[in-house]
């Protein structure tokens, strides 16, 4: 079945960046997106942008713009999220989720990575 | 950017009644591209919900969307133990795709 497995916690301090990998099995990586989502700690949940793995393009929310990365790696099934200029209220569990490439919802989840950002 | 507001926040039912979810959105949601999603504590979201009323798979057909536009509702027929959670609208049908604030749903 269609798994999606995420690296482990990271704690940062300010200003550094994070990145969280997230990989995918039991389905064709490249026929599907890949979203990253937020949840900051007792708040709902924010989309961060999406990569479409067969073409390479990512798309971001305004609010991450030029600040989050996202990539894949067609060969090794799995997609990355890179967030630069951390500050605290960047502390959240971070998730991968896939999706179709139309329509775009979420049947697979990630199982979530905690990124504490504290000095 | 579409707002999705949710209501109630809080839901407090016993186990066997029925809960009645909303979700409204701030401008028209394009092909009901609407899903609904449940969370429990310490878990990933779970998608219940697609196309405003398409069930997912595995899911119990307790569980219902309709609506269409601006206004979608998520149905809970006779709540079981398991079905306290919270619960999140998103639309995918532009971007940024966005999630409502979410309704929990508590046992009274």
């Amino acid at each position: 079945q269609v798994q999606l497995v995420q690296s482990g916690a990271e704690v940062k301090k300010p200003g550094s960046s994070v990145k969280v990998s997230c990989k995918a099995s039991g389905g064709t990586f490249s026929n599907y997106t890949i979203a990253w989502v937020r949840q900051a700690p007792g708040q709902g949940l924010e989309w961060m942008g999406r990569i479409i793995p067969i073409l390479g393009i990512a798309n971001y929310a305004q609010k991450f713009q030029g600040r989050v990365t996202i990539t894949a790696d067609k060969s090794t099934s799995t997609a990355y999220m890179e967030l630069s200029s951390l500050r605290s209220e960047d502390t959240a569990v971070y998730y991968c989720a896939r999706a179709g490439m139309v329509p775009e919802y979420f049947d697979y989840w990630g199982q979530g990575t905690l990124v504490t950002v504290s000095s | 950017e579409i707002v999705l507001t949710q209501s109630p926040g809080t839901l407090s039912l016993s186990p066997g009644e029925r809960a009645t979810l909303s979700c409204r959105a701030s401008q028209s949601v394009s092909s009901s591209y609407l899903a609904w999603y449940q969370q429990k504590p310490g878990q990933a979201p779970n998608l219940l919900i697609y196309g405003a009323s398409s069930r997912a798979t595995g899911i119990p057909d307790r569980f219902s969307g309709s609506g269409s536009g601006t206004d979608f509702t998520l149905t809970i027929n006779k709540l079981e133990p398991e079905d306290f959670a919270v619960y999140y609208c998103q639309q995918y049908g532009s971007s940024p795709r966005t999630f409502g604030q979410g309704t929990k749903v508590e046992i009274k």
